[in-house]
C-alpha cells in the first residue's frame, strides 16, 4: 500500500515561514491535498491539487509537489496556525484508496 | 451551503456492528459527488474508511473492506456506514465528508461533518 510520511512536528516563530513535507514514492505524479486540524475540530481543507486554495483560505497557505516530496508552506505564521496538518492523495494502484499522511504538529513558539 | 451531520450510538460492544448515518443538508445527494467516511482514533491520525457515489458505487479501504458496508439513501438524503465485528481498535471519532469533484473523480474532501465519537467497550 502507498505510504505518506510527514515529520511529527515543526516549530516556527510568529511571522516566520513553516514548511511541512509529505514524502511518498513518486508523489509528484499525484494530486496532493492538505488539511488543517485544530484540537477537537474536524479537519479543514487548506490546499487541494498540490497548490490551489479553497475559498476563504488565506494566501499565506501555499503548496508544491515534485519528485518524491510535496510541501505545504505557511508564510507569516500566526498563533492561530498552530494545528495538526495532514497530506492526502488518491492511490490509483491496485488498492484504489485514499491515503492520509502521518500528520505534522505545527507549534508556534 | 452543504452541511453534514453524523449520528449513531456512541458506545458499541465488542464483536457487534457499528452503525452510523450522515445526514446531508443544502444539497441533494442524488445530484452527484462521492461521499466518504474517515475515522481518527484518539491521539492518532486520519484513516479513510470508504466512499460512495450517489449511484451506489463504492470504494473501501482494503484493510477494512471485509468488515465495511457503506450505503446511500437518496430519499432521506443521507448515507450510512456499517462496520462489523468491532474491537477496541475501532474506537475513534468518525467523520463523514464530501468529495470535492462533482463528477466522481478522486479528489479532496472539502466539507466535513463535526465528527462523532464511538467507543467500543463491553
Amino acid at each position: 500500500s502507498y505510504v505518506l510520511t510527514q515529520p511529527p512536528s515543526v516549530s516556527v516563530a510568529p511571522g516566520q515561514t513553516a514548511r511541512i513535507t509529505c514524502g511518498g514514492n513518486n508523489i509528484g505524479s499525484k494530486s496532493v491535498h492538505w488539511y488543517q486540524q485544530k484540537p477537537g475540530q474536524a479537519p479543514v481543507l487548506v490546499v487541494y491539487d498540490d497548490s490551489d486554495r479553497p475559498s476563504g483560505i488565506p494566501e499565506r497557505f501555499s503548496g508544491s509537489n515534485s519528485g518524491n516530496t510535496a510541501t505545504l508552506t505557511i508564510s507569516r505564521v500566526e498563533a492561530g496556525d498552530e494545528a495538526d496538518y495532514y497530506c492526502q492523495v488518491w492511490d490509483s494502484s491496485s488498492d484504489h484508496s485514499y491515503v492520509f499522511g502521518t500528520g505534522t504538529k505545527v507549534t508556534v513558539l | 451551503q452543504v452541511q453534514l451531520q453524523e449520528s449513531g450510538p456512541g458506545l458499541v460492544k465488542p464483536s457487534e456492528t457499528l452503525s452510523l448515518t450522515c445526514a446531508v443538508s443544502g444539497y441533494s445527494i442524488s445530484s452527484g459527488y462521492y461521499w466518504g467516511w474517515i475515522r481518527q482514533p484518539p491521539g492518532k491520525g486520519l484513516e479513510w474508511i470508504g466512499s460512495i457515489y450517489h449511484s451506489g458505487s463504492t470504494y473501501y479501504n482494503p484493510s477494512l473492506k471485509s468488515r465495511v458496508t457503506i450505503s446511500v439513501d437518496t430519499s432521506k438524503n443521507q448515507f450510512s456506514l456499517k462496520l462489523s465485528s468491532v474491537t477496541a481498535a475501532d474506537t475513534a471519532v468518525y467523520y463523514c465528508a464530501k468529495v470535492r469533484d462533482l463528477d466522481g473523480a478522486p479528489d479532496a474532501f472539502d466539507i466535513w461533518g463535526q465528527g462523532t465519537m464511538v467507543t467500543v467497550s463491553s
